[in-house]
């Protein structure tokens, strides 16, 4: 089955900085990979999303990129804020089938 | 804005009572999903459901089960809870069909003493 890794489970930068998140997966049929975005107390968020047949989705200072040969996948933040600070979840599913979740990433962003 | 409502957001139970955990969304999702949260260990899923009345196993299911009775309510139940079982739960539910996001619940932070 599908298994996605996720790294680093830790990061911290300054604000203003660029923060980016990757992932790999293990199934090459996956083909919709979501982002979420949990703060305290909350529960996950989807953020953003790629689907396998485009490259690259941007939105405002959120950015995903999909590298479909080397099934990896990345969120990039730029220009962090404060209130970016959060887990961030990728998660990987191929047509109607369940997403897999990696581990998360605990984002701090120091001001 | 879907909305994904679980009932409690604190619980604290003792060992061996029976719990029930709720969860309701209000826009039609076929899909409903209860993972478990706990830290270094990301998201696991403990059950899923993809119509009323059919529900399958997730990765952890020993020492739960579920309800889907009608659309909109999934049940998550600890037959009889047990300390290992003190964990956050996180409801979740989607439309069916293929790649399509999951909309969660703020979760319960359950504490079995």
């Amino acid at each position: 089955g599908e298994n996605v890794e996720q790294h680093p489970s830790t990061l911290s930068v300054q604000e203003g900085d660029s923060a980016v998140i990757k992932c790999t997966y293990s199934d090459s049929a996956s083909n919709y990979f979501p982002w979420y975005k949990q703060e305290l107390g909350k529960g996950p968020q989807l953020i953003i999303d790629i689907r396998s047949n485009v490259g690259e989705k941007k939105d405002q200072r959120i950015a995903v990129t999909l590298n479909k040969t080397a099934k990896h996948f990345s969120l990039h933040i730029t220009e962090t804020q404060p209130e970016d600070s959060a887990v961030y979840f990728c998660a990987a599913s191929k047509n109607t089938d369940k997403l897999i979740f990696g581990t998360g990433t605990r984002l701090q962003v120091f001001p | 804005d879907v909305k994904v409502t679980q009932s409690s957001r604190y619980l604290v139970k003792r060992t061996g009572e029976k719990v029930f955990l709720e969860c309701v969304q209000d826009m039609d999702h076929e899909n409903m999903f209860w993972y478990r949260q706990d830290p270094g260990l990301g998201l696991r899923l403990i059950y899923f459901s993809y119509d009323v009345k059919m529900k399958e196993k997730g990765d952890i299911p020993e020492g739960y089960s579920v309800s889907r009775e009608k659309k909109e309510r999934f049940s998550l139940i600890l037959e009889s809870a047990s300390t290992n079982q003190t964990s956050m739960y996180l409801c979740a539910s989607s439309f069916g069909g293929p790649n399509y996001g999951y909309t969660f619940g703020s979760g319960t932070r359950l504490t079995v003493v």
